[in-house]
């Protein structure tokens, strides 16, 4: 079955610093891959997507490479802020049927 | 577009109480809506998919009978937690989807709180 991994949190940073946060994925076919953001007592919002190999996502300035001879979808971000301090999700789909989600991981990003 | 309003946004109640939760599109129709568990520090688990007129299709090990989810119209679908106990208790999330195999797009969620 499909599963997506990715790294336990929470990341704290300080303003300005980079960001990785690792995701990997496990499919039997070619999936979709997305990066979820949920802030504080709210839903989810899309934040960026890749549908298929080498394409990369990007929004808000943040940035994911979709890349499938490592089955890996890591999100970037250069400088972070206060506001980016959510938790993130990494998902993958089959034709957008159904979402397999990672178990989040929670950014905190200090002044 | 693609607005998805849920209601109540945070409920608390007594044990044995049945509680409803009504997910909306607001500017789109909806042929699919899923529901979503949260629990704490962990992801969110699919617990049914409903399509627009027809019984919904729940995950392994949801009970059909204690989670009746209607989706009665294309721009509304109710998941109601019967008889809630404390273990009941989470964060549930709604996504609905213009047809199968579109992208999803998410309700705010509504934290239930069973006393």
């Amino acid at each position: 079955g499909n599963s997506v991994t990715q790294m336990e949190g929470p990341v704290t940073l300080s303003e300005e610093a980079f960001l990785t946060i690792n995701c990997t994925y496990t499919a039997t076919g070619y999936p979709s891959l997305f990066w979820y953001v949920q802030y504080p007592g709210e839903g989810l919002q899309l934040l960026l997507k890749a549908t298929k190999a080498d394409d990369k996502g990007s929004n808000k300035g943040f940035e994911a490479t979709y890349r499938k001879e490592t089955t890996s979808f890591h999100l970037e971000k250069g400088s972070v802020q206060v506001s980016d301090s959510a938790v993130y999700f990494c998902a993958l789909s089959e034709g957008y049927s159904t979402l397999t989600f990672g178990k989040g991981t929670m950014l905190l990003v200090s002044p | 577009g693609a607005v998805v309003s849920q209601h109540p946004s945070r409920v608390i109640c007594k044990s044995g109480t049945s509680v409803k939760i009504e997910c909306r599109s607001l500017d789109f129709q909806a042929t699919t809506m899923f529901w979503y568990r949260q629990f704490p520090k962990k992801s969110l688990m699919l617990m049914a998919t409903s399509n627009e007129g027809s019984k919904a299709t729940y995950e392994q090990g949801v009970e059909k009978d204690k989670f009746l989810i209607n989706h009665a119209s294309l721009t509304l679908s109710t998941l109601t937690v019967t008889s809630a106990h404390p273990e009941d208790s989470s964060f549930y999330i709604c996504s609905a989807s213009r047809l199968q195999g579109q992208p999803q797009h998410f309700g705010d969620g509504t934290r239930l709180s069973i006393l």
